[in-house]
């Protein structure tokens, strides 16, 4: 059961770059969102998505752009990556329309430079 | 969504049970209580949650006093791979879509 996948696993942009994090869930969750984590502090929501087509803006989305086009992808786009964006990011599916049983990926470790 | 306040860490001998307290004095009463944890550099799992009543699961159980100000979540026969941080997060379970608000956890330490 492959659940959420997240890729890439690790990454080094240099400041100015752009990329986009990938993530898929094969499990036909309607809720899907993305979190960072930085050192020795929790997580934080960054975009979420309650479906195909709708998303919304989470505690620090400011640098970051999401998309929704279908059930099971949902990317997360550094427009112009900064050092303060040297995070782990973490994407979340959920079964119900809430995100409250959230399952989570393994993680994408981004290190801006 | 109503805060929580948990310790910032505990030891738990391998075998014995494991309970850490999470303190809500501010939830409301249409919000859960829910419990992630962390094992080091994993994405979170969810463990369990509940309203009022205690509940069990096969990871764990959920002890909610009677106020609902405060709960304790019981891993009881703990091993090392419980070794996590873990999360007590208190939220609506109906209405707008979700903000599950992690707080620093409480870092558990199974040791033999």
């Amino acid at each position: 059961n492959a659940g959420v996948t997240q890729t890439p696993k690790f990454q080094v942009l240099k400041t100015g770059q752009s990329m986009t994090l990938q993530c898929a869930q094969d499990m036909n969750h309607e809720y899907m969102s993305w979190y960072r984590q930085d050192p020795g502090m929790g997580l934080r929501l960054i975009h979420y998505s309650v479906g195909a087509g709708i998303t919304d803006q989470g505690e620090v989305p400011n640098g970051y752009n999401v998309s929704r086009s279908t059930t099971e992808d949902f990317p997360l786009r550094l427009l112009s990556a900064a050092p303060s964006q040297t995070s782990v990011y973490f994407c979340a599916s959920s079964p119900d329309p809430w995100g409250t049983e959230a399952f989570f990926g393994q993680g994408t470790r981004l290190t801006v430079v | 969504d109503a805060k929580t306040t948990q310790p910032t860490s505990m030891d738990c001998a391998e075998g014995r049970a494991a309970n850490l307290p999470c303190n809500h004095s501010t939830i409301s009463g249409n919000e859960y209580v829910y419990w992630y944890r962390q094992i080091h550099s994993q994405g979170p799992q969810y463990i369990i949650h509940g309203l009022k009543n205690n509940e069990t699961n096969e990871m764990a159980s959920l002890i909610i006093t009677e106020d609902r100000k405060s709960s304790t979540l019981i891993l009881p026969h703990a091993t090392l791979r419980d070794t996590a941080v873990y999360y007590c997060i208190v939220r609506p379970y109906t209405g707008t879509a979700s903000k599950l608000t992690f707080g620093t956890g409480t870092r558990l330490q199974v040791t033999l």
